[in-house]
């Protein structure tokens, strides 16, 4: 099993520019998640899917938006791209049947804005 | 006010020393409580979960203090391979993670 993977690894954007972030995990997990990590302050949930068809916002949504067609699969869009948007973004995942809480995360995009 | 605090370091210290970290967190609702790992420039894994009673895993011991609302984390006889950051994660009272910024550890020989 692969777990999650994520696509690009890194990405050079330039501002106005927009672009799509794919996480894709395969342990059939309900729930999945995208992050973004800077310096100092820890992880943010950017989005979140509670199952195939449905999305929520998390505490940094603004800027971003999400898509899960499939189970397998949750996209992260950036319409148009900003400097304060450099940062690490990760995915992960989890299935609440397990507890919900360990969260297994995808090697992470590194994306700078210029 | 964040929601989950820890000190960020750095902690440097010998290999074979007793560490200890500690995190604090403001909603009482919390329910679960963990230790994530984080290596330089690689994703977050699961350390331990957090129990009441506490909770030993090898070197590792992890306490709560649901009144205070402080976890800690405990390293004893420390190797090089556990310099890593260490974030301290706390539920919500929904489906969510909140994660503290980190704490940074260096282990040297």
């Amino acid at each position: 099993n692969a777990g999650v993977t994520q696509t690009p690894k890194f990405r050079v954007l330039k501002t106005g520019q927009s672009m799509t972030l794919l996480c894709a995990q395969d342990m059939n997990h309900e729930y999945m998640y995208w992050y973004r990590q800077d310096p100092g302050m820890g992880l943010r949930l950017i989005h979140y899917s509670v199952g195939e068809g449905t999305t929520a916002k998390g505490e940094v949504p603004d800027g971003y938006n999400v898509s899960r067609l499939k189970k397998q699969n949750f996209l992260l869009g950036l319409e148009s791209a900003a400097p304060s948007q450099t940062s690490v973004y990760f995915c992960a995942s989890t299935d609440p049947g397990q507890g919900l809480y360990e969260q297994y995360f995808g090697p992470g995009t590194r994306l700078t804005v210029t | 006010r964040k929601e989950v605090e820890q000190d960020p370091g750095p902690f440097n210290v010998p290999e074979g020393a007793t560490v200890a970290f500690n995190c604090t967190y403001s909603n009482s609702a919390s329910q679960s409580f963990f230790w994530y790992r984080q290596d330089c420039r690689k994703e977050p894994k699961l350390l331990m979960s957090v129990y009441s009673s506490g909770n030993e895993d090898g070197r590792f011991t992890a306490q709560l203090n649901r009144a205070s609302q402080y976890i800690s984390l405990l390293i004893r006889d420390s190797k090089l391979s556990d310099s890593a950051t260490y974030l301290c994660v706390v539920t919500d009272d929904g489906n969510k993670l909140v994660f503290g910024a980190g704490t940074i550890l260096r282990v040297k020989s």
